[in-house]
């Protein structure tokens, strides 16, 4: 089955640092992806979606310019979170599909980066 | 606002159990629906995709009902084990090239 890489699985920074987490799609060609947030007991959030070569389309309440994302090519998205502090602490999903008869429509996600801003 | 909302929010049962998680949508024009596993600290396991055109599918223990025009949909595991202890999330898109609106969530405790 399709596989979804995420690294690093866990991070820990100091306030006023940056983060970068990325997202790779191993066997197929990742057309959209998606970057997920889910604090404690919470449901995932949306945060943003980034088609390949283009900019990413963040959702409302989503900083843009505090979390970049990068999707240059169609196996690696990048999320970079910029100037962390601690309420940024929180697990960051990624998600991709892609345009095969093995991936069409399904999503398949990363195993997720939790990031503890100190 | 398209909302997917799961009943109940935590599930204890004794193993061997059969039981039905339930998954409640509010717009009936969604595109597929997905119902996911994940295991604390751990990104998400796609269990069971059905098309908007089906009304159920069926992988293992897992079978997995879709009804559009009440807005449900109920994920059932036959003779529950201490292994599907997780939290069961579902997810809809509603329209086909929107990301996911994901429910909350059920935590299921199976205890052996």
């Amino acid at each position: 089955g399709a596989v979804v890489s995420q690294h690093p699985s866990r991070v820990i920074c100091k306030s006023g640092t940056s983060v970068k987490i990325e997202c790779r799609s191993l066997d197929f060609q990742a057309t959209t992806m998606f970057w997920y947030r889910q604090f404690p007991k919470q449901s995932l959030m949306l945060m943003a979606t980034s088609n390949e070569g283009s900019k990413a389309t963040y959702e409302q309440g989503v900083e843009k310019d505090k979390f970049l994302i990068n999707h240059a090519s169609l196996t690696l998205s990048t999320l970079t979170v910029t100037s962390a502090h601690p309420e940024d602490s929180s697990f960051y999903i990624c998600s991709a599909t892609g345009t095969g008869e093995a991936t069409n429509e399904k999503l398949f996600f990363g195993s997720g980066t939790q990031l503890s801003v100190l | 606002k398209q909302e997917v909302t799961q009943i109940p929010a935590a599930l204890s049962v004794p193993e061997g159990e059969n039981l039905v998680l339930n998954c409640s949508f509010t717009d009936s024009a969604i595109y597929n629906l997905q119902w996911f596993r994940q295991d604390p600290g751990k990104g998400l396991t796609s269990l069971l995709l059905i098309q908007s055109s089906q009304r159920e599918q069926t992988s293992g223990r897992l079978n997995a009902s879709l009804d559009k025009s009440s807005g449900r949909s109920t994920l059932y595991i036959a003779a529950s084990q201490p292994g599907d202890s997780a939290t069961y999330l579902c997810a809809a898109p509603f329209s086909g090239n929107t990301p996911l609106v994901f429910g909350k969530g059920t935590r299921l405790s199976v205890i052996a």
